[in-house]
C-alpha cells in the first residue's frame, strides 16, 4: 500500500536558519503530494502541493519539488521565523481519493 | 467564509457507550473525509464520501465504526461499543471535488477536530 516517511523530529532552529524536512513516499500510480501545517491550537491547513513530477509547490517562502526518481518531496525554507513553529505533515493523494499522511515533524524556531 | 466545523470539540465517554461525531463541510463541497489522529501520529484515513455515498470506507477499523451523509452535506461518524483504544482526535475534511470527483489533486480543508476520550 501507499506510505509516507518523514524526517523524525523535533527540529529546533534559530531564526533565519535554513530548513529542510525530508519526505519520501511509496505509492502505486502517480500521486499528488502535499505539505500540511498545523500551528499551535489550530487545525491542519494546506501549505503547498504538487500534482506531477518535477512540479514545485511554494507558499509563504516554503518550497518543495516533486522528485519521481527519488520518490521525494522535501520541504525547504531559506530563512525561518519564529512564527513558522508548527507541526508539518507530508501527505500523498491518489485518484482513488484516499490520502496518506506522514507522522509529522515538529519545528521550533527560537529567536 | 465558513470553514469546516465539527461538534462536539471534546467528548468524554465510558467504555461500551455509543457516540456520534458531527461534521459540517464547506458549503458546496461534494467530497468529505474522516480521519483519526492519535498522539504523535499523522491523520489516518477512515472513509470518504462523494455526495451521499461512501466512495471508500476501507479505513474503518471494524464494524463498530459507521458514517453517514444522507443529504450530501453534513456527515456523522458513529462509534458503537466504544473502547479505550478509540481515544483520538477525529478529523473531518472536505474538498470541492471539482477534479472529476474526490481526486488526489483536490485540496482538503480540515475542521478543528473532535477529541474523543474513552474512559
Amino acid at each position: 500500500g501507499n506510505s509516507v516517511t518523514q524526517m523524525e523530529g523535533p527540529v529546533t532552529l534559530s531564526e533565519e536558519a535554513f530548513l529542510t524536512i525530508n519526505c519520501t513516499y511509496t505509492a502505486t500510480g502517480y500521486p499528488s503530494l502535499f505539505w500540511y501545517v498545523q500551528y499551535p491550537g489550530e487545525g491542519l491547513q494546506l501549505l503547498l502541493k504538487a500534482t506531477k513530477a518535477d512540479d514545485k509547490g511554494s507558499n509563504k517562502g516554503f518550497e518543495a519539488t516533486y522528485r519521481k526518481e527519488t520518490t521525494s518531496f522535501h520541504l525547504e525554507k531559506g530563512s525561518v521565523q519564529v512564527s513558522d513553529s508548527a507541526v508539518y505533515f507530508c501527505a500523498l493523494g491518489t485518484n482513488a481519493g484516499k490520502s496518506t499522511f506522514g507522522d509529522g515533524t515538529t519545528l521550533t524556531v527560537k529567536p | 467564509g465558513a470553514g469546516v466545523s465539527q461538534t462536539p470539540s471534546n467528548k468524554v465517554t465510558e467504555k461500551g457507550k455509543y457516540v456520534e461525531l458531527r461534521c459540517d463541510p464547506i458549503s458546496g463541497h461534494t467530497a468529505l473525509y474522516w480521519y483519526r489522529q492519535s498522539l504523535g501520529q499523522g491523520p489516518e484515513f477512515l472513509i470518504y464520501f462523494q455526495g451521499t455515498g461512501a466512495a471508500d470506507d476501507s479505513g474503518l477499523p471494524n464494524d463498530r465504526f459507521f458514517a453517514v451523509r444522507p443529504e450530501g452535506s453534513v456527515s456523522t461518524l458513529k462509534i458503537q461499543r466504544t473502547e479505550r483504544g478509540d481515544s483520538a482526535v477525529y478529523l473531518c475534511a472536505s474538498s470541492s471535488g471539482t477534479s472529476g470527483g474526490a481526486r488526489g489533486t483536490d485540496t482538503q480543508y480540515f475542521g478543528p477536530g473532535t477529541r474523543l476520550t474513552v474512559l
